[in-house]
Formats: structure tokens, sequence, C-alpha cells
């Protein structure tokens, strides 16, 4: 079945590193894929989005961009603020059912000052 | 506008006591699920709504019931806890006028843990 994997955590790193959470997955067809951002003590929040291969989706300094030939939708960002500490999770939504979320483990990123 | 809220935060269960953990959302969206998210795993569909009164099933439904009386609660009833749904259960929504996956927003979570 479709499914996520996306790197153990958690990723430490200073102010102003670089990030990467590497994210792979398994689907049939041509899934949407998704990056969710959890902060301390709030709820799951979009972060960015792509529907199709070759789609790069930012946002807030974030990217990710849809790579179909090695299923991958890794995120990055150039440098990290102390806020952007929280737990980052990879989806995929299939295509027979663009209702549904398919989540990865969650990846929690500390950004120490 | 309060989003998706849920209630308690926190709460430890003995074995076979029961429960209603409690969602509500006050942006009129007709679709609403339950996902629990075991440690070191993904988030998993245990139940959905796509309006008042309809329910379905989503991946690991055992252990649970639901109930849509109104648009905007949908409370998850556990009647006998067990260890096994020791987890952290999230309610999200999303409304269906060009709905999709990316449509959901998400409560911040109820820690559960069965002793």
């Amino acid at each position: 079945g479709d499914s996520v994997t996306q790197m153990e955590g958690p990723v430490t790193l200073s102010e102003e590193a670089f990030l990467t959470i590497n994210c792979t997955y398994t689907a049939t067809g041509y899934p949407s894929l998704f990056w969710y951002v959890q902060y301390p003590g709030e709820g799951l929040q979009l972060l960015l989005k792509a529907t199709k291969a070759d789609d790069k989706g930012s946002n807030k300094g974030f990217e990710a961009t849809y790579r179909k030939e090695t299923t991958s939708f890794h995120l990055e960002k150039g440098s990290v603020q102390v806020s952007d500490s929280a737990v980052y999770f990879c989806a995929l939504s299939p295509s027979y059912n663009t209702d549904k979320l398919i989540f990865g483990t969650g990846t929690r990123l500390q950004v120490f000052p | 506008n309060a989003g998706v809220t849920q209630t308690p935060k926190f709460r430890i269960l003995k074995i076979g006591q029961s429960m209603t953990l409690q969602c509500a959302q006050d942006m009129n969206h007709n679709y609403m699920y339950w996902y629990r998210q075991d440690p070191g795993m993904g988030l998993k569909l245990i139940y959905y709504s796509v309006g008042a009164g309809i329910t379905d099933k989503g991946e690991v439904p055992n252990g649970y019931n639901v109930s849509r009386s109104t648009t905007e609660d949908f409370p998850l009833r556990l009647e006998l806890a067990a260890p096994s749904q020791t987890s952290v259960y999230f309610c999200a929504s999303s409304p269906p006028q060009g709905g999709g996956a990316d449509t959901q927003y998400f409560g911040p979570g109820t820690r559960l843990t069965v002793l």
C-alpha cells in the first residue's frame, strides 16, 4: 500500500544552519505531497504542498520539490531559526482518494541559538 | 474563531474504563476526522465523517465508536480501554467544497495513557 518514510529525529541544529529533512514515498499513480508542522502545544498545520512532478512547494523559507524519479519530497531551509523548532510531518494524498492523508512518523527539529 | 478544539489535553485511564474524547470545530466544516499517533509512528485514521449523521471507518477503527449529531461536534468513544490504545489522538476538519487533504485543520491533540 501507499506509505511515507521520513528520517528519524531529533535533528539538532544551530541557528542559521542549513536544514534538510528527508522524505520518500511509495504510491500508485500520482499522489499529492505535503509537509505539515506541529509547534509545541498546537495542532498540525499545513506548511507546503506539491501536486505534480517537479512542482516546488514553498512557505516561510521552507522548500520541497516533488521528485517522481526518486520518489522523494525532501524539506529544506537555508537558514533555520529557533522559532522553527517543531515536529515536521511528511504526508501524501493518494490519487485514488484525495481526502485521505497518509503520514510519515514525524521528525523533531531542535534549533539552538 | 477557535478552529478545532479538543478536550481533554491529557488523560490517564485504567484498563477497562471508558471515556469520550471531545472534538469541536467552529468553521462550519462538513468533514471531520479522528487520527491516532503511536510513539514513533505516523498518524493513522480511526474514523471520519462527511456530515451530520454520517460516519465511516478508517484504517484502525477497532475499539472505538463515533457519532456525529451536529456539524460542530465529533466525539470519539473508547468503551473498554486497553493499553494498546495509549496514543496521541488528533481531530481534524475540512470543508467539502474544493475539499482535499490539504484543507484539513487539526486540533492540538489529546494524550491518552492506559495503564
